[in-house]
């Protein structure tokens, strides 16, 4: 069974960096792209940005909310997929997913999701 | 305001059948962008439903589906039952904005 386990959320304040991981297991992490999507309270869902598999270049595309400030890596001899947040503020606040893509090298469909992890940016 | 509209929400008595709509333009779904559907469950993760317009991920029931017209695609479900409430999200690519966009979502009471 596949599983995407996020980590690294909590509370931070406005201007600090963090850092998200995503673990995955029970497939091969190597060739699939992986995507990060975030739902702030009581919002609908967000496309944060994906990786591509290295195979397809290991690039990444972001949202316009969060280009040059959010950074997608990936470390395939961990099956981790990271997302590293800087100059974070408010209305980032949010539960961010991370999640499976079915093609190599898009963002669509999504076909698997992590539960969650909550990130508070606050002062 | 959403660049995919969906409706607030929908209703249905179990055993019926509801469409959800997403509508977009020439820049997303009327370019030929495909288009997912995803479902979640309050507290849960989303769930894909529907990709590529009309197809169903293996394990999703054939009483979802899905359709598309010109710049709109619809979601349907028939035989509504309990569990089918939730929200519903459609996604698409938007060639002007070069964004992986969601619908607002729209919420599911079944009565």
């Amino acid at each position: 069974e596949v599983q995407l386990v996020e980590s690294g959320g909590g509370l931070v304040q406005p201007g600090q960096s963090l850092r998200l991981s995503c673990s995955g297991s029970s497939f091969t992490f190597d060739v699939s792209a992986m995507s990060w999507v975030r739902q702030a309270p009581g919002k609908g869902l967000e496309w944060v940005g994906f990786i591509r598999s290295k195979p397809y270049g290991g690039t990444a595309d972001y949202a316009a909310s969060v280009r040059g400030r959010f950074t997608i890596s990936r470390d395939d001899s961990k099956s981790i997929a990271y997302l590293q947040m800087n100059s974070l503020k408010i209305e980032d606040t949010a539960v961010y997913y991370c999640g499976k893509d079915l093609r190599p090298d898009t963002a669509m469909p999504i076909e698997y999701w992590g539960q969650g992890t909550l990130v508070t940016v606050s002062s | 305001q959403s660049v995919l509209t969906q409706p607030p929400s929908v209703s249905g008595a179990p055993g019926q059948r509801v469409t959800i709509s997403c509508t977009g333009s020439t820049s997303n779904i009327g370019a030929g962008y495909d288009v997912q559907w995803y479902q979640q469950h309050p507290g849960k993760a989303p769930k894909l439903l529907i990709y590529d317009n009309i197809n169903r991920p293996s394990g999703v029931p054939d009483r979802f589906s899905g359709s598309k017209s010109g710049a709109s695609v619809s979601l349907a479900i028939t035989g509504l039952q309990a569990d089918d409430e939730a929200d519903y999200y459609c996604q698409s690519y938007d060639g002007t904005l070069s964004d992986v966009l969601f619908g607002g979502g729209t919420k599911l009471t079944v009565l």
